[in-house]
């Protein structure tokens, strides 16, 4: 079956800080993987997504097949990084469906 | 720009009312998807639909259903609404060969 596990519920780092949200997935095939982002008082959005192979935000996620996982890391968080985490899978098995994890909430202390 | 608006942002129902969350999408998108968002479980899929007309079970369908008549409105529908739905619900779109959802602003449910 698919799924999606975020480990971390909480994660507080300070300002300036490297900073790494993890992700794993279980799924036999290749999947798309993303991250999306929700501030506070905004709508969910994505962030990212593993076949861009792109930075945004300061943020890179890369898609480790062997270990199944699809970490986001950025080196220097930044307050405005604050914020709801979702890593989410889709796959052509599952139709256009998505797969969202239990979310990582970010918290980037002064 | 691709914009998901839903009805309400605020919404206090009492238990066994029938309940409407309505949901549209501007971008031509094939496919709605309902999910309601709890603390500590993420988004859970109520229901989607890939086209008008076409509905498809979630993994909590229970206690709700949905309606597309038009391919830009999805609604969902709470039959009789328990205290165990209050919640936030999200409301979703995509379309094209993207997997990428588009999302509305939500809608919080209070149900007392």
């Amino acid at each position: 079956a698919q799924r999606v596990t975020q480990p971390e519920k909480l994660l507080s780092v300070f300002k300036g800080a490297p900073v790494e949200l993890k992700c794993n997935y279980s799924y036999s095939g290749s999947p798309e993987l993303f991250w999306y982002v929700q501030y506070s008082r905004q709508r969910l959005q994505l962030l990212l997504r593993h076949i861009s192979r792109e930075s945004i935000k300061g943020f890179t996620a890369d898609l480790n097949k062997g270990e199944t996982s699809f970490h986001l890391k950025k080196p220097f968080a930044q307050e405005e990084d604050s914020a709801m985490y979702y890593c989410a899978l889709s796959a052509p098995s599952g139709g256009f469906k998505t797969i969202f994890g239990a979310g990582t909430r970010l918290f980037v202390k002064a | 720009d691709v914009k998901v608006t839903q009805s309400s942002r605020y919404l206090v129902k009492r238990t066994g009312e029938k309940v409407f969350l309505e949901c549209v999408q501007d971008m031509d998108h094939e496919n709605m998807f309902w999910y309601r968002q709890d603390p500590g479980l993420g988004l859970r899929l109520i229901y989607f639909s890939y086209d008008v007309k076409m509905k498809e079970k979630g993994d909590i369908p229970e206690g709700y259903s949905v309606s597309r008549e038009k391919k830009e409105r999805f609604s969902l529908i709470l039959e009789s609404a328990s205290t165990n739905q209050t919640s936030m619900y999200l409301c979703a779109s995509s379309g094209g060969k993207s997997y990428e959802q588009y999302f509305g602003p939500g809608t919080r449910l209070t149900v007392t």
